[in-house]
């Protein structure tokens, strides 16, 4: 399977606690972006990746958010001191950019946290 | 401000029609436009794209028209089939930019 892979696909935690997700993006891929979706919404842009480099957060990423991507292969997005609003499928997806072109992102299945 | 809008949050189809979906933006910088399709408990899926050079891009059962004018696009799956049933995400990025701004879906129910 050469698909975006997410774990863990399900995470119930209790307020307070912290969460870490994984991401594992097409390898041949250069970006990866993460987004929020909450119940009746599209997805919400968080952050997004080139490489190693985080290039560009959104205002909906507080400061308890937290993403890397340390080789520029797979990505981690941490959740520190959870609130119940935080309970969203948090979803993956990477991309391919070469020159100035548009892209297409590719999404994993993503990781629905349930804050109690 | 909700930059991307899909007005239907709903549509019932027969098997063998044409189903019709919908999408509005307001950007009028947003020069790429991407369909996804979401299954319950899973991520969306690409269906097809436009970029806005084009006013029509086709594969298969599956065409976009983009009316630049408008703001306006569609989606049009012909002949529809009961496996197409899920929810559809319309989505946009502008040049140079990588963001997608979604709308907030629509539910398409194909029915045999």
């Amino acid at each position: 399977d050469t698909g975006v892979s997410q774990d863990p696909r399900h995470k119930i935690t209790k307020r307070g606690q912290n969460v870490t997700f994984r991401c594992d993006p097409i390898s041949e891929h250069n970006r990866l972006y993460w987004y929020r979706q909450t119940l009746g919404q599209g997805p919400e842009f968080l952050t997004y990746f080139q490489n190693e480099a985080q290039l560009e957060k959104s205002r909906l990423l507080s400061d308890r958010f937290s993403a890397e991507r340390p080789k520029g292969s797979f990505s981690t997005l941490e959740i520190q001191r959870t609130e119940q609003g935080d309970s969203a499928m948090y979803l993956c997806a990477s991309s391919e950019r070469i020159g100035t072109g548009s892209e297409t992102q590719y999404f994993g299945p993503g990781t629905r946290l349930l804050v109690l | 401000d909700q930059q991307v809008k899909q007005n239907s949050p709903s549509l019932s189809v027969q098997e063998g029609r044409i189903s019709i979906l919908n999408c509005d933006y307001t950007n009028s910088m947003f020069d790429y436009f991407l369909w996804y399709k979401k299954y319950p408990a899973e991520g969306p899926t690409f269906l097809i794209s436009i970029s806005s050079i084009k006013d029509k891009n086709e594969d298969g059962r599956f065409t976009v028209f983009l009316n630049k004018s408008a703001k306006h696009l569609s989606l049009h799956i012909v002949p529809s089939q009961p496996g197409d049933s899920a929810v559809y995400f319309c989505a946009a990025s502008e040049g140079g930019y990588s963001t997608l701004t979604f709308g907030k879906g629509t539910m398409l129910l194909v029915s045999p």
